[in-house]
This record gives structure tokens, C-alpha cells and sequence, in this order.
């Protein structure tokens, strides 16, 4: 299966919070793991790529992946009102879950907004 | 600049008249990919393609050709649209099938289709 469950929100916190974003998922051939970031009227754009588990930063963005407990993490923080924007996670593997490397599963998306 | 070109932008037309959704991008990509962004439901994959002449299934092709002639252009066509494909669409590229940070995938700006 393919299934990614992701908490479509909306999720509100006020400016300078610690957000932490979440999706799960069932299938274990799942080897990439990606969040995008979409503002409103607009494509989404990779902010975070992690390949299998482990942690990676970039600014003051923080990827986790957990294949153990199938669970992965965005974590933004000193939050700022232009990070208000839907969240995407996105999956990809190889082997047998049905698609290929090129065959991305994404969640549904989370809707943050950070107020001023 | 970099960039991926859908046309046309917004469109509303009736069932059963053949359209097409070109896509177009500059950075000589080998990685084109069409989905369909609908509320609650996210973003899924329709067709991609992994290089020229080499096109698979996503996981909602049902509906829906695609053609990859040339490296530049990956055509979305709807032969006999329905009501149920009104919906936004995105076109995507990347250097290869999964996305890193140092080669993300690439979204237009995307396609308002409007089926009655």
C-alpha cells in the first residue's frame, strides 16, 4: 500500500513557536523522504530531503525520520508569519510498494499559520 | 531563468471536448511529472516520465494521455473530460526521479481545469 496520512490542520501558533509537523505511513519501501512547502496560488517547493532515517537541518528547519516507527517530522522554528503556508510530505522508493523511484506518494498537506 | 510553463493557466470547458494542458521547462531536465491537486485529497501523481519516449502511470491515470517526444515538453491530454477531472493541476521536473536539495523538482505555477 501507499497510504501517507498527514494532519491537514489548520494549524495556527503565534509567531517565534516551535511548529512541529507530522506524517506517517504504512509502507516500509519507502527509502526518500521529502517536505515541500505551497503558498497559496502557487506550486509547491522542496524545502527538506532526507534519504532513509536520521535527522537534517537547514536553517531553521529540521527534517526527522523514523523508518523504525514508520514517522516522519518538520520542525520550524522561531516561526515567522511568511512560513504561513501549506506543508507537504512527500515519499518515494523502490522495490515493492507498487510505483518506482520516479512515483512520489504525497500527504494531504498541513495548513500552518503564524500570527503576528 | 529555470523554469516550468503550463499553459493555459485557468480553462473552462465542457465534457467530452478533447483539451490539452501543455508543460514546458528550460533546464533540460529527464524528469517530467503531471498531478492533480483537489481539497482533502492532496496532490497525486497522474503520469511521469522518467526520460524521453519512457512514461508510467501514477497513481490516478485513469482519464488521461501523456507523450514525451522531445526532453522540453510533457502534454497532459484529457481526450473525453468529465466533471470528476475539474481539478488544479501541476506540471513538475527534476534532474532525476527523486528530488534532492542540491537538484529539487520544479512546479509551475499550475492549471485551473473547469469541466461542466
Amino acid at each position: 500500500q501507499k497510504e501517507v496520512e498527514q494532519d491537514p490542520g489548520p494549524l495556527s501558533v503565534p509567531e517565534g513557536a516551535i511548529v512541529s509537523l507530522n506524517c506517517t505511513y504504512s509502507n516500509s519501501a519507502f527509502q526518500y523522504f521529502m517536505w515541500y512547502r505551497q503558498y497559496s496560488r502557487k506550486g509547491p517547493e522542496l524545502l527538506m530531503y532526507t534519504y532513509s532515517s536520521g535527522n537534517k537541518e537547514d536553517g531553521r528547519f529540521t527534517a526527522q525520520v523514523d523508518k523504525s516507527s514508520k514517522y516522519i517530522s518538520l520542525f520550524i522554528r522561531d516561526s515567522q508569519p511568511s512560513d504561513s503556508a501549506t506543508y507537504l510530505c512527500a515519499m518515494s522508493g523502490f522495490g515493492n510498494y507498487g510505483g518506482s523511484q520516479g512515483n512520489l506518494i504525497f500527504g494531504k498537506g498541513t495548513k500552518l499559520s503564524v500570527k503576528p | 531563468e529555470a523554469q516550468v510553463t503550463q499553459n493555459p493557466r485557468y480553462l473552462i470547458t465542457v465534457t467530452g471536448k478533447k483539451l490539452t494542458v501543455t508543460c514546458s521547462q528550460n533546464m533540460n531536465h529527464e524528469y517530467m511529472s503531471w498531478y492533480r491537486q483537489d481539497p482533502g485529497l492532496g496532490l497525486r501523481q497522474i503520469y511521469y516520465s522518467m526520460n524521453v519516449e519512457v512514461t508510467d502511470k501514477g497513481d490516478v491515470p485513469e482519464g488521461y494521455k501523456v507523450s514525451r517526444k522531445e526532453k522540453r515538453n510533457f502534454p497532459l491530454i484529457l481526450e473525453s473530460p468529465s466533471p470528476n477531472q475539474t481539478s488544479l493541476y501541476f506540471c513538475a521536473s527534476s534532474p532525476r526521479g527523486v528530488p534532492t536539495k542540491n537538484q529539487p523538482q520544479h512546479f509551475g505555477d499550475g492549471t485551473r481545469l473547469s469541466i461542466l
